[in-house]
């Protein structure tokens, strides 16, 4: 039983069109986070929140940006998508120690 | 030099195995300390947080040297249900997650 949910789960889209990946959690946590992870490889911070209001950078350059406007809500929008963007998008967010994860948005641009 | 580092593998093992993974980390004043596993196209999901007088759970036991800042996982009697990717998580300010080493255990 999910408590942080993405959707879409899978989105095939062309190149220079804008989207919005959707991330939402009913746990009330203050800090929510966006991952990049292409297949086999590891998990790369693009995004973080620590609140309503509160929107950083992560380790990892990414011409998306994100918004936070809700404590349950943190989208991920690309303005303009291309090829590069093509990847697998993983939303989480925690209180304390340890990360709940969503089931990812699996992007694809052609 | 990468903040969390893992041994790269693949481990390919028989069922049965015993294997063990080491994860090093470079920031000394890390907090919290945590085994994930993620199988193929999946998320993340927590496997076992690490202390520092070692915790076991079934099969699994997790050690954490701070002086070393050297963390590790040991798997006993593998089953080919624990074929997945094991990422070595360490907390600061946030999870910093390691590349992750993949194991497979065959028949």
């Amino acid at each position: 039983e999910a408590d942080i949910y993405q959707t879409p789960r899978y989105l095939v889209i062309g190149t220079g069109k804008k989207i919005t990946l959707e991330c939402s959690q009913t746990m009330g946590h203050d800090k929510m986070y966006w991952y990049q992870q292409d297949p086999g490889m590891e998990l790369h911070l693009i995004h973080y929140s620590y609140g309503v209001n509160s929107t950083e950078k992560g380790d990892l350059s990414s011409e998306s940006t994100v918004s936070r406007i809700r404590t349950e809500h943190f989208p991920l929008t690309l303005e303009s998508a291309r090829p590069s963007h093509t990847s697998q998008y993983l939303c989480a967010s925690s209180i304390g120690d340890g990360y709940t994860f969503g089931s990812g948005t699996r992007l694809t641009v052609v | 030099r990468k903040e969390v580092e893992q041994d790269p593998g693949p481990f390919n093992v028989p069922e049965g195995a015993t294997v063990a993974f080491n994860c090093t980390y470079s920031n000394s004043a890390s907090q919290s300390f945590f085994w994930y596993r993620q199988d193929c196209r999946k998320e993340p999901k927590l496997l076992m947080s690490v202390y520092s007088s070692g915790n076991e759970d079934g099969r699994f036991t997790a050690q954490l040297n701070r002086a070393s800042q050297y963390i590790s996982l040991l798997i006993r009697d593998s089953k080919l249900s624990d074929s997945a990717t094991y990422l070595c998580v360490v907390k600061d300010n946030d999870m910093r997650f390691g590349a992750g080493t993949r194991l497979t255990v065959k028949p």
